[in-house]
C-alpha cells in the first residue's frame, strides 16, 4: 500500500517556466489537497477537491491550477513560476468524514 | 477568522526533560483538533486528534494533548522526551470554510539534546 506519492520529489525551476507536480494516492480517498510549506507559516492550503470532477480553492491558490479527473490523481500545476513559489510543497488525502489526511513525502520547489 | 497559533517556535530541550507546547485557536463552534509531527526530510505524520469526549487524548509515542475549550488551548505534552522526539511539531483545526481541510498553525520545532 502506497499511500500518497508525490514526484518529483525535487525540482528547479526558471522565473516563467511551467510544469505540473503529480500526487496520487491507492486508498481510494475522496478528499485530496495541495499545500505549501514555508519557514515560519506552517502549511497553507493551496487548492483542494472532494471528489472527481471537483476542485476548490484554499487559502493561497494564486498562480496554480488543479484538476481532478481521477479519484486517484489530484495534479498540481504552476503555468509560470515565480520565486515566491519556491517552497516545499505537500499532497494530502482523505476519506470523506474522516477528517486524519494523509500526507505524501513532499516536493521540493526552487524557482530561481 | 479562525486561526491557529503555536506561541513556541523553537523548544530546545535535553532529554528526559518533560515538554509542553502550546496551541490556541480561535473559532466560534465545534472544533476538531490534531497535532502533526513531521521528522527530519520525512512527510506529516499524525501523532493524536480530538473530535469529542475525553478532553485528556493520548496519541503515539508517548504523546498526549488535553482540549480545554475554556482556555481555547490544546496542548501537546510528553513526559520525557528522547532524541528521536526531534522534529517539527504542527497543531491543526478543521476550517469548514474549506470542506474540513485543515488549518495548521506556523509550527513549534523541538531540538532534544541528548
Amino acid at each position: 500500500n502506497a499511500g500518497v506519492t508525490q514526484t518529483p520529489k525535487f525540482q528547479v525551476l526558471k522565473t516563467g517556466q511551467s510544469m505540473t507536480l503529480q500526487c496520487a494516492q491507492d486508498m481510494n480517498h475522496e478528499y485530496m489537497s495541495w499545500y505549501r510549506q514555508d519557514p515560519g507559516m506552517g502549511l497553507r492550503l493551496i487548492h483542494y477537491s472532494v471528489g472527481a470532477g471537483i476542485t476548490d480553492q484554499g487559502e493561497v491558490p494564486n498562480g496554480y491550477n488543479v484538476s481532478r479527473s481521477t479519484t486517484e490523481d489530484f495534479p498540481l500545476r504552476l503555468l509560470s513560476a515565480a520565486p515566491s513559489q519556491t517552497s516545499v510543497y505537500f499532497c494530502a488525502s482523505s476519506r470523506q468524514g474522516d477528517t486524519e489526511a494523509f500526507f505524501g513525502q513532499g516536493t521540493r520547489l526552487t524557482v530561481v | 477568522a479562525q486561526s491557529v497559533s503555536q506561541h513556541n517556535h523553537h523548544v530546545i530541550l535535553s532529554e528526559a526533560a518533560s515538554l509542553e507546547l502550546g496551541c490556541n485557536y480561535s473559532y466560534g463552534g465545534t472544533v476538531n483538533l490534531f497535532w502533526y509531527v513531521q521528522y527530519p526530510g520525512q512527510h506529516l505524520q499524525l501523532l493524536l486528534k480530538y473530535f469529542s469526549g475525553d478532553p485528556l487524548v493520548k496519541g503515539i509515542k508517548g504523546f498526549e494533548a488535553e482540549f480545554i475549550k475554556s482556555k481555547f488551548s490544546f496542548n501537546l505534552r510528553k513526559p520525557s522526551v528522547q532524541w528521536s522526539d526531534t522534529a517539527e511539531y504542527f497543531c491543526a483545526v478543521i476550517a469548514p470554510r474549506w470542506a474540513n481541510n485543515l488549518f495548521f498553525g506556523t509550527g513549534t520545532r523541538l531540538t532534544v539534546i541528548p
